[in-house]
């Protein structure tokens, strides 16, 4: 089993709609999680830490599920600059991530 | 002013040579990172460095060896590279090795062997 699994998409919403999307985690001992945004051919960036109580930035919310071990994101009033690969990233242990395999969300006019 | 710098930005060379990459960060980090993005888009951690120490070896074959000169580079070397080396190597730091940190990433050194 992979250590973080991501459903790829692509997810290809209109401007303005809501997006979600989740990705589980095997080990249960995991502490850290974030939300990296990758552009095409580009370096990833954080996009948000997700923490344990849910947290929101601007249009973007994460939320974390211990017992299920999975996070989400969700966009809200999705703009054609969300377009984009979201990376789910959890620790492996303690001293490496995790990277998922991304999920593409393409935002069309 | 570029935070995270790698070069060469494209690579191409044939099988069986010997090639390196160079990663630079300006951050004051003290941890640095390489990476491996294949073409499944799988990000994997090769090496890490904490202060010019070794932390982190994954399984990767020893025809890569990395070298911390000082905790602002490190770069990757790579002998008798082979087709299945050829992928996008990332070059990452971050504050130290706490995963709690953000990771910086340079802008990725594509790598294609023929």
């Amino acid at each position: 089993r992979k250590e973080v699994e991501q459903d790829p998409g692509p997810f290809n919403v209109p401007e303005g709609a809501t997006v979600a999307f989740n990705c589980t985690y095997s080990n249960s001992a995991s502490q850290s999680f974030f939300w990296y945004r990758q552009d095409c051919r580009k370096e990833p960036k954080l996009l948000m830490s997700v923490y344990s109580s849910g947290n929101e930035d601007g249009r973007f919310t994460a939320q974390l599920n211990r017992a299920s071990q999975y996070i989400s994101l969700l966009i809200r009033d999705s703009k054609l600059s969300d377009s984009a690969t979201y990376l789910c990233v959890v620790n492996a242990n303690d001293y490496k991530l995790s990277f998922g395999a991304g999920t593409t969300v393409t935002v069309r006019a | 002013d570029t935070a995270v710098s790698q070069t060469p930005k494209y690579l191409v060379t044939q099988m069986g040579n010997d090639k390196s990459i160079k990663c630079e960060q300006n951050l004051g980090h003290d941890t640095m990172y390489w990476y491996k993005q294949d073409s499944k888009k799988f990000l994997k951690i090769m090496f890490s460095y904490n202060n010019k120490e070794l932390i982190i070896n994954e399984t990767v074959p020893n025809r890569f060896s990395p070298k911390s000169p000082d905790k602002a580079h490190l770069n990757l070397h790579i002998n008798s590279l082979e087709l299945g080396d050829s992928a996008v190597y990332f070059c990452a730091s971050s504050q130290d090795s706490s995963l709690a940190y953000e990771q910086y990433f340079g802008p990725g050194t594509r790598l294609t062997v023929t």
